[in-house]
């Protein structure tokens, strides 16, 4: 089975920049997605295909990919932004989501 | 508007039988393929399988196949799963969600780009 490698949790200043990192086998020529989910509430997709941001998900949010490493970035990260996030992709027939990442903003 | 409405909070005993449910209220199923995602309390998101309503085409993670059935009734533009023989195990919420990006079958550039609230499932003795 295929696998996405998350760490467990990534701390943050105020306004600072946060990378959340999912690495994969060959993750470099798959399509990467960052789903965002707050205590109690739904996943939400930040970035889907790679680099491409829903309309309602604030310019702060971008994706990248270098090698077989995808990242999330969050530029100026606010308070509202601490949440656990979830990189994911498709592997031959099959939807793989990463561990996942507790971001805290403290 | 995509919105997906699940059916409510189910608490059942080990061996009982149960089949959740996940409504299209916007009539956007069409063309999409639809997944299952379970959540256990304190853990991550789980990948269970996904359908594709025009044809019914199922497909499971190997670490479900067996264990429940995804189905479809176009009539109603609802999503199933279903269990024949719960486990304490099954403890979690599952989350219906739609997927964008594939075509056809070829679903490489996907995302889950609307999700229902969960179901809630707690199976105890």
């Amino acid at each position: 089975s295929y696998d996405l490698t998350q760490p467990p949790s990534v701390s943050v200043s105020p306004g600072q920049t946060a990378n959340i990192v999912c690495s994969g086998d060959k993750l470099g020529i798959k399509f990467t997605s960052w789903y965002q989910q707050r205590p109690g509430q739904s996943p939400v997709v930040v970035i889907y295909q790679n680099t491409k941001r829903p309309s309602d998900i604030p310019e702060r949010f971008s994706g990248s990919k270098s090698g077989n490493t995808a990242t999330l970035t969050i530029t100026g990260t606010q308070a509202v932004d601490e949440a656990d996030y979830y990189c994911q992709t498709w592997d031959d027939t099959n939807w793989v989501f990463g561990g996942g990442t507790r971001l805290t903003v403290l | 508007e995509v919105q997906l409405v699940q059916s409510g909070a189910e608490v059942k005993k080990p061996g009982e039988s149960l089949k959740i449910s996940c409504e299209d209220s916007g009539h956007t199923f069409s063309n999409y393929w639809i997944g299952w995602v379970r959540q256990r309390p304190g853990k991550g998101l789980e990948w269970m399988g996904s359908i594709y309503p025009d044809d019914s085409e199922t497909r499971y993670s190997p670490s479900f196949q067996g264990q429940v059935t995804i189905s479809f009734d176009k009539s109603i533009s609802t999503a199933y799963l279903q269990w024949s023989s719960l486990k304490a195990s099954d403890t979690a919420i599952y989350y219906c969600a739609r997927l964008s990006g594939c075509r056809g079958v070829a679903c490489y550039s996907s995302w889950f780009d609307s999700w229902g609230l969960g179901t809630l499932v707690t199976v105890a003795s």
